[in-house]
């Protein structure tokens, strides 16, 4: 089945500074690649999505992207602020029958960005 | 309305004791989940309802018994807990693409905090 690595799994960066996270998956088939970003005590939420006939996408500050080839799909936040503090979960999607609808996520990334 | 809505936020209960989890959205989604969340860990898939039909079931004890009553309701049910379920269970819900392979973004709900005595 499908299996998602993430790295790193803390991530320490000052305000403005960029950062970013990467994730490789192994099921070559899955074709649906979203971060959730998850605050303390609260639920995850989709930040960004991708999907496999993509290369690249981009929300004002947040980016995403993938090479299917390797089988790897980044996030990268730029001048990020104290409020991007957060864990960040990437996930992928495998395709096929019985599949629909399933999400595997990496282990996450705890995001901290000092003032 | 764009939201997925759990209750109760947090549970208490007893091994020996018997009680469920709700969840509602009005978004017209036609996919909902359960997923489970340990602390610092990624949400776990436990069940997957399709059009108020069960898709996935990713092998979860049977103490945990899940129910779509309709297209705007999710339930689990709980009996016989062990210490070790206690966690967040997070429902989710999707619009569903009505093509197999295709998975639309999850909305989360809240989540309700579970705790086995």
């Amino acid at each position: 089945g499908e299996n998602v690595e993430q790295h790193p799994s803390t991530l320490s960066v000052q305000e403005g500074d960029s950062a970013v996270i990467k994730c490789t998956y192994s099921d070559s088939a899955s074709n649906y690649f979203p971060w959730y970003k998850q605050e303390l005590g609260k639920r995850p939420q989709l930040i960004i999505d991708i999907r496999s006939n993509v290369g690249e996408k981009k929300d004002q500050r947040i980016a995403v992207t993938l090479n299917k080839t390797a089988k790897h799909f980044s996030l990268h936040i730029t001048e990020t602020q104290p409020e991007d503090s957060a864990v960040y979960f990437c996930a992928a999607s495998p395709r096929g029958v019985g599949n629909t609808g399933k999400l595997i996520f990496g282990q996450g990334t705890t995001l901290q960005v000092k003032p | 309305d764009t939201e997925v809505t759990q209750t109760p936020k947090h549970l208490v209960m007893g091994m020996t004791n018997k009680k469920s989890l709700k969840c509602e959205q009005h978004m017209g989604h036609r996919a909902m989940y359960w997923y489970k969340q340990k602390a610092k860990k990624p949400p776990e898939l436990m069940f997957v309802y399709s059009y108020e039909k069960l898709s996935i079931n990713e092998s979860v004890p049977s103490r945990f018994s899940p129910e779509c009553p309709n297209s705007s309701l999710l339930n689990l049910h709980l009996h016989a807990l062990q210490p070790e379920d206690s966690a967040l269970y997070l429902c989710a819900s999707s619009p569903s693409e009505g093509r197999i392979g295709r998975t639309g973004e999850l909305f989360f709900g809240e989540g309700s905090r579970l705790t086995v005595l």
